[in-house]
């Protein structure tokens, strides 16, 4: 069971807009912690794809755009392609564990 | 460009040991917080343990606690985990990763990963 909650599944078309949702609680995503997300394609490392609610790392397109609201965060991905087709990780912090925590993953699939 | 590139892991026994290598370029392990998140296969990213920019601080996931050691050696750029009394809970990908923890805690770049089975 994570710590931080997210559907296990999402799918849309090319060119479709899809959001994948985060939830937490009061003692990580809900304090001060940011949401930080990682894209994981098949076969490869996570990478980092958004980081601190908001920001996206040089060379991540701006169709990937994420937000924080109380105790979720929400990762939006527009204009979908087909080498979007993978899993999407959230992560925060959380001081009461005094640890880095994950969501379970969410798959995304392109129809 | 920042590379981390792991090795050492592989097949062991319970409660057998491995040491885990992690080798740095493009970024000083002098000047830059380090993490060890693992992997089970077909589950989430785990985070393991990191070692500070101090060097000297250290933090370990409730898991790793008692049996695992993160360490590095900066003459060399290298990060290790030092991994003692194996479960076959252990068996997952390991990761190293850069890890940012100033002023928001995160995983910036993360190696290609190396297989540790724990098994009999």
């Amino acid at each position: 069971q994570s710590v931080l909650t997210q559907p296990p599944s999402v799918s849309g078309a090319p060119g479709q807009r899809v959001t994948i949702s985060c939830t937490g609680s009061s003692t990580n995503i809900g304090a001060r912690y940011g949401v930080h997300w990682y894209q994981q394609l098949p076969g490869t490392a996570p990478k980092l794809l958004i980081y601190s609610n908001t920001n996206r790392p040089s060379g991540v397109p701006d169709r990937f755009s994420g937000s924080k609201s109380g105790t979720s965060g929400s990762l939006v991905i527009t204009g979908l392609q087909a080498e979007d087709d993978g899993v999407y990780y959230c992560q925060s912090y959380d001081p009461s564990l005094t640890e880095s925590v994950f969501g379970g993953g969410t798959r995304l699939t392109v129809l | 460009e920042v590379q981390l590139l792991e090795s050492g892991g592989g097949l062991v026994q319970p409660g057998g040991s491995l040491r885990l290598s992690c080798a740095a370029s493009g970024l000083s392990l002098s000047t830059n917080a380090m993490s060890w998140v693992r992997q089970a296969p077909g589950k989430g990213p785990e985070w393991v343990s990191v070692i500070a920019t101090n060097g000297y601080s250290t933090y370990y996931a409730d898991s790793a606690k008692g049996r695992f050691t993160i360490s590095r050696d900066t003459s060399k750029n290298t990060l290790y985990l030092q991994m003692n009394s194996l479960r076959a809970e252990d068996t997952a990908t390991y990761y190293c990763a850069k890890f940012l923890e100033w002023p928001d805690y995160y995983f910036e770049y993360w190696g290609q990963g190396t297989l540790v089975a724990v098994s009999s």
